[in-house]
């Protein structure tokens, strides 16, 4: 069965701490992987694109990398505002018209001043 | 730039009442989504639509239903409420279903009493 687990649920750092959010999935036929940040109250909005093992995206204090069975998402020198639950999403192919959106429950990370 | 707007933004129904919750998009994308999200679980597809006129159904289609007579608007219809769609319900487009990055309205908080 088509899956994605993120980990851990819940993250508390010090501003300036970093650290890695983690994304493993099992799909068959990866056609994209997917990064989202989600404010409270609000609707996710999108970080990165991964589409194939190896590749890297960067923007700001966040560095997503994929690999054949997880993606990361790295947190370097984190700042409060960078609090928010962050989802991630696996496209799968089946070989048809219709492709799936497979979205994890997220990792609620809290930043400390 | 709207992006995704979606109304209301809260609301209450009784058990049995029928509401349409609206979704409009400004940037001319082709393909359109419900989504549902509850506490603990990931995103879950509702009703997805490819294009004016066509419509599918995703992995919790039951007791929705959907139409989309225009590119901008893709309304979702629910009948005889039940405390189960009890949710946060988030409206999305995108360029193409594969392998592009979905954009999300600021969500509607429904709950059934």
């Amino acid at each position: 069965e088509d899956q994605v687990t993120q980990s851990p649920e819940a993250l508390r750092l010090q501003e300036g701490e970093s650290s890695s959010l983690n994304c493993s999935y099992t799909v068959s036929g990866l056609r994209g992987l997917f990064w989202y940040r989600q404010d409270p109250g609000k609707g996710p909005e999108f970080l990165f694109t991964l589409y194939s093992a190896g590749e890297e995206k960067e923007k700001e204090r966040l560095k997503a990398t994929l690999t054949k069975k997880e993606s990361f998402l790295h947190i370097t020198a984190p700042k409060p505002e960078d609090s928010a639950t962050y989802l991630c999403a696996v496209q799968a192919s089946y070989g048809g018209a219709t492709n799936k959106l497979i979205f994890g429950t997220g990792t609620l990370l809290a930043v400390q001043p | 730039n709207a992006g995704v707007t979606q109304t209301p933004k809260f609301r209450i129904l009784k058990i049995g009442q029928s509401m349409t919750l609206q979704c409009t998009q400004d940037m001319n994308h082709n393909y359109m989504y419900w989504y549902r999200q509850d506490p603990g679980m990931g995103l879950k597809l509702i009703y997805y639509s490819v294009g004016a006129g066509i419509t599918d159904k995703g992995e919790v289609p039951n007791g929705y239903n959907v139409s989309r007579s225009t590119t901008e608007d893709f309304p979702l219809r629910l009948e005889l409420a039940a405390p189960s769609q009890t949710s946060v319900y988030f409206c999305a487009s995108s360029y193409s279903y594969g392998g592009t990055e979905a954009f999300f309205g600021q969500g509607t908080r429904l709950t059934v009493v």
